[in-house]
């Protein structure tokens, strides 16, 4: 069973635009909802997450928009640069039971 | 601070055999999770331990198992290798002093390759 559903699996984008990853839950326990950016032969890191009880957090370029009672939320990279091309998951997660989503590769162009 | 460390970062192993995975969290951490990430299934949660106790676990057969060291330490073990049990594991730590959710922080992960 998919707990957390992520879209679109791929995303190419042009620099200096805004990139847009959506992901919507199903478990209404999950509390803790991160972001993690993945480069090939890496670990996944740790970009930005956010609680329930807040509807947005902005870090820099990076800003989650999280809505409770559509059970979703969503990952904007303004500015989209190069260095940004990675793998993105979404997750939820409920006392570090973390669940993630398929993931987003995302390409920015040059 | 030093970062999630993992060991080995690459392994092969035959079927039938099995494996044991090292990881030290982050100083200070004592929450420890396993995960395992494939091309197919992505990242799923394997278990997380906490001061020496598993506290959550995911949906895997009884091939995979943990444990936690007293200095906060985990290994992980995978008995009786099939060729499925090929993936990249990933151990995370957090700082979660109870059963919330706190930010995890993974490590490089160990490459394994059944064959």
């Amino acid at each position: 069973q998919q707990q957390v559903k992520q879209s679109p699996q791929s995303l190419i984008v042009q620099k200096g635009g805004i990139s847009i990853i959506n992901c919507a839950y199903e478990n209404t326990a999950f509390d803790y909802f991160p972001w993690y950016q993945q480069f090939p032969g890496k670990g996944p890191a740790l970009l930005i997450a956010i609680r329930p009880d807040v509807s947005e957090k902005k870090e820099g370029r990076f800003t989650i928009s999280f809505n409770k009672s559509a059970k979703q939320f969503s990952l904007h990279i303004m500015d989209s640069q190069p260095g940004d091309s990675a793998t993105y998951f979404c997750a939820a997660s409920r006392a570090n039971d973390m669940r993630f989503g398929a993931g987003t590769r995302l390409t920015v162009k040059p | 601070k030093a970062g999630v460390t993992q060991t080995p970062r690459y392994l092969i192993k035959t079927r039938g055999q099995q494996v044991t995975l090292s990881c030290s969290p982050i100083s200070g951490h004592r929450s420890v999770s396993w995960y395992q990430q494939t091309p197919g299934q992505g990242l799923q949660f394997l278990f997380e331990y906490f001061s020496e106790t598993q506290r959550n676990k995911g949906n895997f057969p009884g091939r995979f198992s943990g444990r936690q060291f007293s200095n906060s330490r985990s290994e992980m073990n995978v008995s009786t290798l099939e060729l499925g049990d090929s993936a990249l594991y990933l151990c995370a730590s957090s700082s979660s002093p109870g059963r919330d959710s706190y930010e995890q922080y993974f490590g490089p992960g160990t490459r394994l390759t059944v064959t």
